[in-house]
């Protein structure tokens, strides 16, 4: 299994500004995921992280609001830019269990960042 | 295209009755299946996974899940509930198909009586 951990654990931040969230793997993973998981709701997955190439991200998600970065194999940044009280969530940062059976697609997630956004 | 529903927004039960949460799943090809436990402020944990070898698959913490491709479900059982195990559960399908996806069932958030 794969450690994740996740800076910072929780932020209060104002209107307007932005927040890098950092996610470091214990080990080297080729595929890094992020999640948005807004207050009562589901997993939403905002986009994947190779490194190497630019993050691919999912419907009603766009560059411009969640810049990723994947230096290398084990670290990856998540910036929520221009924040509203509406991007208030838990971002989760996970990985695919790549030693695993072929096909179990087995996911390993960090703690989570809680943001608030005033 | 992959879905997951999970019947039951909340379930209540008494501690040391069995627990049942439902979930459904869609999927074009052999899915993966999992139960992910969150308890209140802290991370997601695996509980349990589907891996194709045994339809009944036994996870942590005496939960059990049962495939059955028929009724396309995925149900979570545990046969007597714990104050512990108080916390959302989330049916997670995912698959190959079209790149790695992985979909989140809504969530069915567990509370056990004293």
């Amino acid at each position: 299994s794969a450690v994740i951990s996740q800076k910072p654990s929780r932020d209060i931040c104002q209107r307007g500004t932005s927040l890098t969230i950092q996610c470091q793997v214990d080990s080297q993973v080729t595929m890094m995921f992020w999640y948005r998981q807004q207050p009562g709701q589901s997993l939403t997955l905002i986009a994947t992280a190779n490194q190497g190439s630019e993050a691919t991200y999912e419907s009603g998600f766009v560059i411009d609001k969640f810049p990723i970065s994947r230096p290398n194999l084990t670290f990856s940044t998540l910036t929520v830019s221009n924040m509203s009280p509406e991007d208030s969530s838990i971002y989760l940062c996970s990985v695919e269990d790549e030693l695993g059976l072929a096909g179990l697609n087995e996911q390993f997630f960090g703690p989570g960042t809680r943001l608030t956004v005033l | 295209a992959q879905s997951v529903t999970q019947l039951d927004s909340h379930v209540s039960v008494s501690e040391g009755t069995p627990v049942l949460l439902r979930c459904n799943y869609s999927s074009s090809y052999s899915p993966s299946l999992f139960w992910y436990v969150q308890h209140p402020n802290k991370g997601l944990q695996l509980l349990l996974k589907y891996t194709s070898a045994a339809t009944l698959v036994k996870g942590i913490n005496g939960f059990e899940a049962e495939f059955k491709k028929s009724e396309t479900s995925f149900h979570l059982t545990k046969p007597s509930a714990h104050m512990s195990d108080a916390a959302e559960y989330f049916c997670v399908v995912s698959d190959n198909t079209g790149g790695f996806k992985t979909i989140f069932g809504a969530g069915t958030r567990l509370f056990v009586k004293a």
